[in-house]
């Protein structure tokens, strides 16, 4: 089975960093994703992780360890606008499994 | 380009109806997944296609729920005689599947159905 688990709720201010953990136990696993998603609205892919190691990618940069069952994603100088739900998702074969989503909110 | 459509957008649905759910992915796209998402959770995996082999479908609650690709683009997922806990978004996702492992998964806007 898998199980994967980040924080319900996170705030932060703007042009501060945030740092959102998520953990997992899975069987099979191709890789690390993260997704944000504003209030009624789709997914949109941020990041892919497969190796160990830190991945960054302008203001996000997502980190993963395969022996520990442990990712993180870091958004860096936050703006208003990246208020959203983030989702962490493992993949198995082709299919995604998703935890419940961090929910963050970026206050002035 | 466009990217994953979904229709209708929003479906209200008495409780015992049918109901219809339709995806039109990326051209091109080999792959094409099926979601459910309830208020406040992830996604939830339902079913998967590549072209229009309906690889696997371990998702799918009930056999109230079916899905079909026949062609390899467009998809439908039907919802039998829809109950009060099949309200939620239903998510439609497709990738090119450069690599098996290696994919970006892009979703559509979903459809949020209400069953009353």
């Amino acid at each position: 089975g898998q199980n994967i688990d980040q924080p319900t709720e996170m705030t932060a201010t703007e042009g501060a960093i945030v740092q959102i953990n998520c953990t997992y136990q899975t069987s099979g696993f191709n890789g690390l994703f993260w997704y944000q998603q504003h209030a009624g609205e789709a997914p949109t892919f941020l990041s892919y992780n497969v190796l160990d190691g830190l991945e960054e990618k302008g203001r996000f940069s997502s980190f993963l360890s395969r022996s520990k069952g442990y990712s993180y994603l870091l958004l860096k100088e936050l703006q208003m606008k990246d208020s959203a739900s983030y989702l962490c998702a493992t993949s198995g074969f082709q299919k995604l499994v998703f935890g419940t989503g961090t929910r963050l909110l970026v206050s002035p | 380009g466009a990217g994953v459509s979904q229709s209708p957008r929003y479906k209200v649905a008495k409780r015992g109806q049918d109901v219809a759910l339709r995806c039109d992915p990326i051209s091109g796209h080999v792959s094409l997944f099926w979601y459910q998402q309830a208020l406040g959770q992830g996604p939830e995996f339902l079913t998967y296609f590549q072209n229009e082999a309906q690889l696997d479908k371990s998702g799918l609650p009930s056999d109230r729920f079916f899905a079909e690709r026949p062609e390899g683009s467009v998809s439908t997922l039907k919802i039998q005689r829809t109950q009060q806990e099949d309200s939620a978004v239903y998510l439609c996702a497709s990738s090119f599947q450069v690599q098996v492992g290696s994919y970006e998964q892009y979703f559509g806007p979903g459809t949020r159905l209400t069953v009353t």
